[in-house]
């Protein structure tokens, strides 16, 4: 299989503390994305990194990639309650375009 | 700007009754559109993925289908419904080629009774 594994699969912190949750894949990727759920809802997408980029920044968000180990983390500074979310990271590998292969993601409990 | 709608927010259906979602994207043309279900506490699994109007490419044999009628219209389906067909429903779009990030819809929960 293709897919994605997130860990850790829970993590609870203090406001103010980072988190910071890893990806591993199995097989030679494009590009590496990151997207948060809120509960209930739809995914919304965070960061792209591709295949020949090792580190990405957005606000409060950085993410590394790893091609030699396949694998990915995702690092949120400063994190507030608001974080709180599940995170997934999702894979396009290069034998199979259009289509993202996501992992079973993480569950970011961050605590006021 | 791109918007994507998705309907009804929520459904309870019995087992053996017939199923039909709708995603509609608005503001981008010739979009990839995907449906991906995602059980409780899960990643997403997707079933089927479109690259144009008509073209549809299904990701797990179950007794789900998907049509593109209209070229930022996706439809799921089933003609008998089964108690492992509920979950969480999502329909996503991209644009076209590979290499892009999805925008997901606001989901469908599903189920079925």
């Amino acid at each position: 299989s293709q897919q994605g594994e997130e860990d850790p699969q829970a993590l609870s912190i203090q406001e103010g503390e980072n988190a910071t949750m890893n990806c591993s894949y199995k097989t030679s990727i494009n590009n590496l994305q990151w997207y948060r759920q809120n509960s209930g809802r739809g995914l919304v997408h965070l960061i792209l990194i591709r295949s020949n980029e090792r580190e990405k920044h957005s606000g409060r968000l950085r993410v590394t990639l790893d091609t030699s180990k396949k694998s990915s983390s995702l690092l949120i500074t400063a994190s507030r309650a608001a974080d709180t979310a599940s995170y997934f990271c999702a894979t396009e590998h290069m034998d199979s375009s259009y289509k993202l292969i996501f992992g079973s993601g993480t569950r970011l409990l961050v605590r006021p | 700007s791109q918007t994507i709608h998705q309907w009804p927010a929520t459904l309870v259906q019995p087992v053996g009754s017939p199923l039909s979602l709708e995603c509609t994207v608005e503001g981008t043309s010739n979009p990839n559109l995907y449906w991906y279900r995602q059980a409780a506490g899960r990643g997403l699994q997707l079933l089927f993925y479109s690259v144009g109007i008509g073209q549809i490419s299904s990701e797990v044999p179950q007794n789900l289908s998907a049509s593109r009628p209209q070229d930022r219209q996706f439809i799921l389906s089933s003609k008998k419904l089964l108690l492992s067909d509920s979950g969480f429903y999502l329909c996503a779009w991209s644009h076209s080629g590979g290499g892009y990030e999805q925008y997901f819809g606001p989901g469908t929960r599903l189920t079925v009774t």
